[in-house]
């Protein structure tokens, strides 16, 4: 089975800072996709950022970029120039890609994340 | 505007009350999906569906129970048999190219359950 771990329950930046979030992940599977989700306390889930396993460019989105690292199964995720918008519950996430998997989510539990002013 | 909608936002019971939770979407996706999230545990997920008339349990099934008889319905009843149903449920959905529900999953706004 699959397993997501997010080891930084709460994490601050100062605004305009960059900050790094961690996440490791266990699987035995070679194709499946990796996500961050940001929850801001609307409670609205958001895409932030996706990567395909096979490819070996980190995915960027404007100030977000990952560095993913599949030998260590490792997945973080930069925020640069951070903003008080980025205030938010951050949710590393995987998903194999397979038929009868459905496009299930597997989720880490979680890092809250402030920016301050 | 396209996008799911999940009613009421908040929604309180009596224990031993079954309750059915509402996911509707307009976006013509194939699959859609139902996560529980508590307090430090992220989300995990309930049912999902892949097609009409169609559906899986997921990794907390227990004392769940859904239906999909229409594409842009998927309603989520918690039974009196789930022992701790207090909680976040976020509804989901995404596009289904073949066989394989694509990869990005696009959430409704939740409704927070209270069960006393």
């Amino acid at each position: 089975a699959q397993t997501v771990t997010q080891s930084q329950p709460e994490m601050s930046v100062q605004e305009a800072e960059t900050v790094t979030l961690s996440c490791t992940y266990d699987t035995s599977e070679n194709n499946y996709y990796l996500f961050w989700y940001k929850q801001p306390p609307s409670r609205q889930m958001i895409l932030v950022i996706r990567q395909e396993a096979y490819k070996q460019q980190n995915a960027t989105e404007n100030r977000f970029s990952v560095n993913f690292q599949k030998a260590a199964k490792s997945f973080s995720l930069k925020i640069s120039d951070s903003q008080l918008g980025d205030t938010a519950m951050y949710f590393c996430a995987f998903m194999k890609r397979a038929y009868n998997q459905g496009g299930k989510l597997i989720f880490g539990q979680g890092t809250e994340l402030s920016v301050k002013p | 505007d396209g996008g799911i909608t999940q009613s009421p936002k908040y929604l309180f019971r009596k224990e031993g009350q079954n309750v059915t939770l509402s996911c509707e979407q307009n976006l013509n996706h194939d699959a859609m999906y139902w996560y529980r999230q508590d307090p430090g545990q992220g989300l995990r997920l309930i049912y999902y569906s892949q097609i009409v008339n169609d559906f899986q349990k997921g990794d907390i099934a227990e004392g769940y129970s859904v239906s999909r008889e229409k594409k842009e319905s998927f309603p989520l009843t918690v039974t009196s048999a789930q022992k701790n149903p207090t909680a976040f449920y976020l509804c989901a959905s995404s596009i289904r190219e073949g066989t394989v529900p694509t990869y990005e999953q696009y959430f409704g706004p939740g409704t927070r359950l209270t069960v006393t």
